[in-house]
């Protein structure tokens, strides 16, 4: 049950876009179209805004999406802003039934 | 409003036993798996364990497995999880997760594991 790899930061500027990769194998990531992103501000529990390759809750902007190719999904969110900056995690489900985290993607928005 | 409720937690000394409960209010609690997530102090998030709707099956992270427990009470609304023969490693912010993709996270209970 490795975790996911994902980048320890990114940044962007306001206004522009950003990906975040998630990479597992092929008992993870690369076997379910189940993939879910959350995102996380200082001192507050985290908060899905993607699942299922491109399906948003209610009341999440349309400014995030995601998509996935072989092992690697991405989440991209376009038109940065400051409320983006907050920690970014994404997640799957394994062949083993069990489930497994992305290590966290710190974004700042400069 | 959908809501989930953690309590249980606290101060335990190595090698102690806690139980986590999670009262889960505003949906249909019958119809959906539930998790338990772990976030340790600055680190990031970690799988614990989550039992069906049904909570006939459950499965849980390599790292609990023969130490912790999940279990539910669908009567009751309410998610459970005991925790044996308690670590260090085990201290984290522990949260009730509804749901296949996590749809609504509770704020929380701290798990101390400290002598």
């Amino acid at each position: 049950q490795s975790a996911l790899t994902q980048p320890a930061s990114v940044s962007g500027s306001p206004g522009q876009s950003i990906t975040i990769s998630c990479t597992g194998t092929s008992s993870d990531v690369g076997n379910y179209n189940s993939v879910s992103w959350y995102q996380q501000h200082p001192g507050k529990a985290p908060k899905l805004i993607i699942y299922e390759v491109n399906n948003r809750p209610s009341g999440v902007s349309d400014r995030f999406s995601d998509s996935k190719s072989g092992n690697t999904a991405s989440l991209t969110i376009s038109g940065l802003q400051a409320e983006d900056e907050a920690d970014y995690y994404c997640s799957s489900y394994t062949t083993s039934s069990t489930k497994v985290f992305g290590g966290g993607t710190k974004l700042t928005v400069l | 409003e959908v809501q989930v409720v953690e309590s249980g937690g606290g101060l335990v000394q190595p090698g102690g036993s806690l139980r986590l409960s999670c009262a889960a209010s505003g949906f249909t609690f019958t119809s959906f798996e539930m998790n338990w997530v772990r976030q340790a102090p600055g680190k990031g998030l970690e799988w614990v364990s989550y039992a069906t709707s049904s909570g006939t099956a459950i499965y849980c992270a390599d790292s609990v497995k023969g130490r912790f427990t999940i279990s539910r009470d669908n009567a009751k609304k309410s998610l459970y999880l005991q925790m044996n023969s308690l670590r260090a490693e085990d201290t984290a912010v522990y949260y009730c997760v509804r749901g296949r993709y996590g749809s609504y996270w509770g704020q929380g209970t701290l798990v101390t594991v400290s002598s």
